[in-house]
């Protein structure tokens, strides 16, 4: 078990590039869940995985945000034409059936 | 949705002090947790707690899930202790939204030498 991992920890981008980050979790957790967290906040949700099917949205998933886990193992959060009020810790977690959360590193995006 | 309400917001303590956190929901919960999150932003998993008592070396937590209240003790305080401390929740019903863990504001503990 080497826990939830992230991929890039940090990245700096323009305002208006695309972004990608990579999460990958604890393989015999078949429920991943991303969550963003700014400044002086608790993580919020964004959207959940059961396996490969993404079952949930939060309403801050705006449609510049797309989120995938194909066939059910790693999965990856993009980011189209960043805005300045995108920048925040992007959080990745998982978990399975009756079991608690674990989340990875993060990464933590800053757009310039 | 659900609220969680993490007091107090702030807490000094010096080195080898106790302290209580606690943490109120607003309705009944599947899973309750503590975590710590450390200066580098990891966010550490301290209890899967959704009732009862469970102890870690130094740390403590009892869940009344009846009365709808967590509390975290942490006993003779550490400076590796420092960093901001929260309670996450899931609501205690299945469906849209039942899997998500709702966050508190934490509790941002600084413990000074």
């Amino acid at each position: 078990d080497t826990g939830v991992s992230q991929d890039p920890r940090h990245k700096i981008t323009k305002r208006g590039q695309n972004v990608t980050f990579r999460c990958d979790p604890i393989s015999e957790h078949n429920r991943l869940y991303w969550y963003r967290q700014t400044l002086g906040q608790g993580p919020e949700f964004l959207t959940y995985f059961q396996n490969e099917a993404q079952l949930e949205k939060s309403r801050l998933l705006s449609d510049r945000f797309s989120a995938e886990r194909p066939k059910g193992s790693f999965s990856t959060l993009e980011i189209q034409r960043t805005e300045q009020g995108d920048s925040a810790m992007y959080l990745c977690a998982s978990s399975y059936l009756g079991s608690g959360y674990t989340f990875g590193s993060g990464t933590r995006l800053t757009v310039v | 949705g659900i609220q969680v309400e993490q007091s107090p917001p702030d807490l000094i303590l010096q080195e080898g002090a106790n302290s209580t956190l606690r943490c109120n929901f607003s309705d009944s919960v599947n899973n309750l947790q503590w975590f710590h999150q450390n200066p580098w932003g990891q966010l550490i998993n301290l209890f899967y707690i959704p009732s009862g008592t469970k102890q870690n070396g130094r740390l403590s937590a009892t869940t009344v899930a009846t009365e709808r209240y967590s509390l975290l003790y942490i006993s003779s305080s550490q400076t590796t202790d420092s960093g901001v401390y929260f309670c996450a929740v899931t609501a205690g019903y299945s469906g849209a939204g039942s899997y998500q863990l709702t966050f508190g504001k934490g509790t941002k503990l600084s413990v000074i030498p």
